[in-house]
């Protein structure tokens, strides 16, 4: 099945630099990699996803690369603020009828002001 | 459109007891996967119904099981109950195929004692 690892587990900041996370998958035909966000507390949420047949996307402050060749992909986080401290998931998923999303293991993200 | 609403929010029960959590996904949403959130494993994939159907299962034992309605609401059981099962357990509804979004619910917090 799929395996998805992401690295660093924990990653500290200060305010205004830039946060990157990194995840590789193991299943070559995964063509959907979805990033959730979860703070304190609460459930995820969905930050941005990007399917296989594009290279990067971006989102104001945040980006995400995928390199398929080398089955990773990464998220960037510019300008980063105190509120983006939280705990971020990296995911990939198969195409087809069905749903089965693998997560990675989370990266915590502290952001010092 | 309301969001994805899991119950209970809380729930303590003790070892060998059982116990059924309710999701309720968005209206449309014909997928419901269920997922058990601990600090040291991460998000774990439990199952994925779709039109009352389990199309997807994971890797946990056959203590673990549930069920889809026509209104694809979802239920999942836990039987006998152990110490381990302790966890936040998350429901995500999404339309169904492999690069459909999913949102998430709150989650139920299962204490077992």
């Amino acid at each position: 099945g799929e395996n998805v690892e992401q690295h660093p587990s924990t990653l500290s900041v200060q305010e205004g630099d830039s946060a990157v996370i990194k995840c590789t998958y193991s299943d070559s035909a995964s063509n959907y990699f979805p990033w959730y966000k979860q703070e304190l507390g609460k459930r995820p949420q969905l930050i941005i996803d990007i399917r296989s047949n594009v290279g990067e996307k971006k989102d104001q402050r945040i980006a995400v690369t995928l390199n398929k060749t080398a089955k990773h992909f990464s998220l960037h986080i510019t300008e980063t603020q105190p509120e983006d401290s939280a705990v971020y998931f990296c995911a990939a998923s198969k195409p087809g009828g069905y749903q089965k999303v693998t997560f990675g293991t989370g990266t915590k993200l502290q952001v010092i002001p | 459109k309301a969001g994805v609403t899991q119950t209970p929010r809380y729930l303590i029960k003790t070892r060998g007891q059982q116990v059924t959590l309710s999701c309720s996904p968005i209206s449309g949403h014909r997928s419901v996967s269920w997922y058990q959130q601990t600090p040291g494993q991460g998000l774990q994939f439990l199952f994925e119904y779709f039109s009352e159907t389990q199309r997807n299962k994971g890797n946990f034992p056959g203590r673990f099981s549930g069920r889809q309605f026509s209104n694809s609401r979802s239920e999942m059981n836990v039987s006998t109950l152990e110490l381990g099962d302790s966890a936040l357990y998350l429901c995500a509804s999404s339309l169904g195929q492999g690069e459909s979004e999913q949102y998430f619910g709150p989650g139920t917090r299962l204490t077992v004692t």
